[in-house]
């Protein structure tokens, strides 16, 4: 039973491509995270949804465009790929009220 | 949210009491000292947070000194799976403004022998 759970878990594509990753959270919880991690470590968070509803948006390209069709679901797309866009991406989850955050296995961006 | 320092790595052997310290000179009253953990190639995940007082639960404990400029994660019995980089957060609760967004540092490696 995974709780938060990303697809793919791998991805290589080329340069300018579109690509998307997929979340999904089984845990009814309101809030979903983006967060990146690249190739120092270094964690970031990118995008926050709360009932579907967009509120944090960090500083972030705009060919990058987070979805949240219903409150389990928060995809994100990007377009016109570039090579400093590989990275690891992950997804988390957060229930109402609390402050624990609960992340997903992680998807691996690596851009030719 | 304040910044926090943490030492780039740590070892421990296997059984014995990891103590991973955190600094964070600069914490207001209201700002929560979280812990995470990044086992390698897998996603972060909460360990346990705390205001003023001691806390403790079936992962560690967190000792955070009297003036709060500095705290403590306990693993009381480290295991070889316990071996990841932990991260100290502070910021406030989550709420308001707030969102739960989480900032990282670059962590602590903390690295359990046989």
């Amino acid at each position: 039973d995974t709780a938060v759970s990303q697809t793919p878990k791998y991805l290589v594509t080329q340069m300018g491509n579109d690509k998307s990753i997929k979340c999904e959270q089984n845990l009814g919880h309101d809030t979903m995270y983006w967060y990146k991690q690249d190739s120092k470590k270094f964690l970031k968070i990118m995008f926050s949804y709360n009932n579907k509803e967009l509120i944090i948006n960090e500083t972030v390209p705009n060919r990058f465009s987070p979805k949240s069709p219903d409150k389990a679901h928060l995809n994100l797309h990007i377009n016109s790929l570039e090579l400093g866009d590989s990275a690891v991406y992950f997804c988390a989850s957060r229930p109402q009220g609390a402050d624990e955050q609960f992340f997903g296995p992680g998807t691996r961006l690596t851009v030719l | 949210d304040a910044k926090t320092t943490q030492p780039p790595s740590m070892d421990c052997a296997e059984g014995r009491a990891a103590n991973l310290p955190c600094n964070h000179s600069t914490i207001s009253g209201n700002e929560y000292v979280y812990w995470y953990r990044q086992i390698h190639s897998q996603g972060p995940q909460y360990i346990i947070h705390g205001l003023k007082n001691n806390e403790t639960n079936e992962m560690a404990s967190l000792i955070i000194t009297e003036d709060r400029k500095s705290s403590t994660l306990i693993l009381p019995h480290a295991t070889l799976r316990d071996t990841a980089v932990y991260y100290c957060i502070v910021r406030f609760q989550t709420g308001g403004t707030s969102y739960g967004k989480l900032t990282f540092g670059q962590g602590t490696i903390l690295t359990v022998h046989p």
